[in-house]
């Protein structure tokens, strides 16, 4: 089973809401990642967890806060967003330690901040 | 982690044999290079990786010069689902990797 899991799958939200996004796998995969997707564009990274520790940061915006429970979750919770926020935001996994660092990635949330 | 060129459009026939080349001039001797394919609102999905010479899984052939500077994805028979666009990528055991632009491969009937 390769299956990491994305909730929701669309997200409307206004500038003042607060949300949160869920990402599940449960293939013991140590490492785990958020991206964001803009059209036509490349996935870009926002934060790796490893060892459910914060490890990676690509500075981004305090109103984007990640969250890792346990090694199988990971949140991201949203505030006070911007229009330009609006994008697909991507979870992944990885195997880590001794791997060659393939991710394996959930189908993903497609916001939109109105 | 090393940049990767790639061309940013194919297009090709049902049946063909699909050859997308990516350049890593700066790769390093512990990167492995790494290809994904996605479909539009989907996450990329794992294709192929290599480090040298050949490798071929029941999906695709990745070829790796000795200098390891460029690779090849080969897609036998492709099939209109084929239709996605395709990152190459260098990778290690490190926990980050870059997308580069990616190939956007059209398939037609």
């Amino acid at each position: 089973d390769t299956e990491v899991t994305q909730t929701p799958k669309h997200l409307v939200m206004g500038m003042t809401n607060k949300k949160s996004l869920k990402c599940e796998q449960h293939m013991g995969h140590r490492a785990m990642y958020w991206y964001k997707q803009k059209a036509k564009k490349p996935p870009e990274l926002m934060f790796v967890y490893s060892y459910e520790k914060l490890s990676i940061n690509e500075s981004v915006p305090s109103r984007f806060s990640p969250e890792c429970p346990n090694s199988s979750l990971l949140n991201l919770h949203l505030h006070a967003l911007q229009p330009e926020d609006s994008a697909l935001y991507l979870c992944a996994s990885s195997q880590g330690a001794g791997d060659k660092n393939i991710q394996y990635f959930g189908a993903g949330t497609r916001l939109s901040v109105l | 982690l090393a940049k990767t060129t790639q061309p940013i459009s194919m297009d090709s026939y049902e049946g063909q044999e699909v050859n997308i080349t990516c350049s890593h001039n700066n790769i390093a001797t512990n990167d492995y290079i790494t290809w994904y394919q996605q479909f539009p609102s989907q996450g990329p999905r794992f294709i192929i990786q290599g480090y040298k010479t050949k490798v071929t899984n029941e999906v695709a052939s990745l070829f790796i010069p000795a200098d390891r500077k460029s690779s090849t994805l080969s897609l036998p028979r492709v099939s209109l689902s084929d239709t996605a666009v395709y990152y190459c990528l260098v990778s290690n055991r490190d926990d980050k990797i870059i997308f580069g632009k990616g190939t956007r491969l059209h398939i037609l009937p």
